[in-house]
Parts: C-alpha cells; structure tokens; sequence
C-alpha cells in the first residue's frame, strides 16, 4: 500500500522569497513520485517527476525536488516565488508504474504575498 | 489536439437520479482513470482502465460504474446519486498500457457534480 504525506495545508510566501512544500511517501516498492500544479477551476498538470536516475529533478516553471530515500521525502521547492506560483500543489505516488493509478496527498494551497 | 475532455462540466442531481459522466481523448493513449477530489482529501482513484476492454477498481469504487467504450472513451456511471458523492470528478489518460514503463497522467478539466 502507498499513502502521500503533505505537511501543511495552507504555506504562504511573500514573493520572491523561498518556496518548500513537502511531501513523505511511504511504499512498498521502489516509488515513482510526482508533483503536480491546480490552478483554480483547471484539470492538474504535471510539474516533475522521479522515476529513475538522478535524484534532484527539475520541472516547469522553475520548480525542483529532491527524491531521499533515506528519509522517504519529495519535498518541491523554488527559489524565488512569483505571484503566478499561487495554486493548489499535489504530490503523488505510484508504486508499479504501468497503468497503476496515482496516489495522491492532499495538497497544499501555495499563497504569495506581494 | 483536444487532449481530455470531459462533459458536462457542471451538474446538479437530486438524491437517487442515476447520470454519466463522459470523458474522452484524442491522443491514443491506452490507459483511463476516474478521480474524484474533495476539500482537503486530494485525488482519490476510482477506477480505472489499463487498455480497451478491461477495467479495474481503484480506492473508492462504490456507488459507481465504468464503460469503457472504444479506446477513446471511458464513462462513468452513478446508478443512484447520494449527497456523499458530491465532488470534482476528474477523467485522465496515459500511454502506460500493459507495458509495465511509467507515462505521464494527463488531466481534463474536470465535472463539477452536486447531488441535493
């Protein structure tokens, strides 16, 4: 069974400063791991991913993660927020890869303050 | 390229009335999924369909059913509407198949049901 930790429901940035959402996983085999962006009232689009390879992925839009394992951690950061970054942010598990579905945390509301 | 598409985009259903949800893509991918999102639970998997003529059931597969109809399409069915399915359902579809290799999931715009 595969379960998504995202801390924090609401993470709120003034613009230009640091952007850190994190996400724990927990799996039984090796994951794939996904970040994905909702802007209001839209579908999700993929920001990045991990399945195999080198461990720190770069996505749109500026953003990048971290795959440990060690500490069975995602977390998706930025260096400089815009006020654009402001959406609904998704971190996403899948054990098998294939046709499995993904499953999700349950999100972090990004808010940039001017 | 359309990519997902799904109607009606929005509905409102009195408790018991049945409806379906369509979803369709253009892509000629293999693999279809059903999602609902609720405030504060994410995306939960409802289920889903590796390649044409198979469908499997994902974490919250109650009080629904699936057709999927040719390799485009892939419905979803509420036979007996209840409040608690009240959501944001989601249609996706990826390349993966039976192929065992990961492929990205695209997302449609999404089904806004209320049901009274």
């Amino acid at each position: 069974a595969q379960s998504v930790t995202q801390l924090g429901s609401h993470v709120s940035v003034s613009e230009g400063a640091l952007v850190l959402l994190r996400c724990n996983y927990s799996s039984s085999v090796p994951p794939y791991l996904f970040w994905y962006v909702q802007y209001p009232n839209q579908g999700l689009q993929l920001l990045l991913k991990y399945t195999t390879g080198a461990t720190l992925v770069k996505g749109i839009n500026g953003f990048e993660a971290e795959f440990k394992k060690s500490e069975t951690s995602f977390h998706l950061t930025k260096p400089s927020a815009h006020m654009s970054d402001a959406a609904e942010y998704f971190c996403a598990v899948s054990g098998i890869g294939g046709a499995d579905g993904l499953t999700f945390g349950k999100g972090t509301h990004l808010i940039i303050q001017p | 390229n359309a990519g997902v598409t799904q109607t009606p985009k929005f509905q409102v259903l009195k408790t018991g009335q049945s409806m379906t949800l369509q979803c369709a893509q253009d892509m000629n991918h293999n693999s279809m999924y059903w999602y609902r999102q609720d405030p504060g639970m994410g995306l939960r998997l409802i289920y889903y369909s590796a390649s044409e003529g198979t469908t499997d059931k994902g974490e919250v597969p109650n009080g629904y059913n699936v057709s999927r109809l040719n390799k485009r399409e892939f419905s979803l069915r509420l036979e007996s509407a209840a409040p608690s399915q009240t959501s944001v359902y989601f249609c996706a579809s990826s390349e993966a198949g039976t192929s065992g290799s990961w492929y990205e999931q695209f997302f449609g715009p999404g089904t806004r049901l209320t049901v009274l």
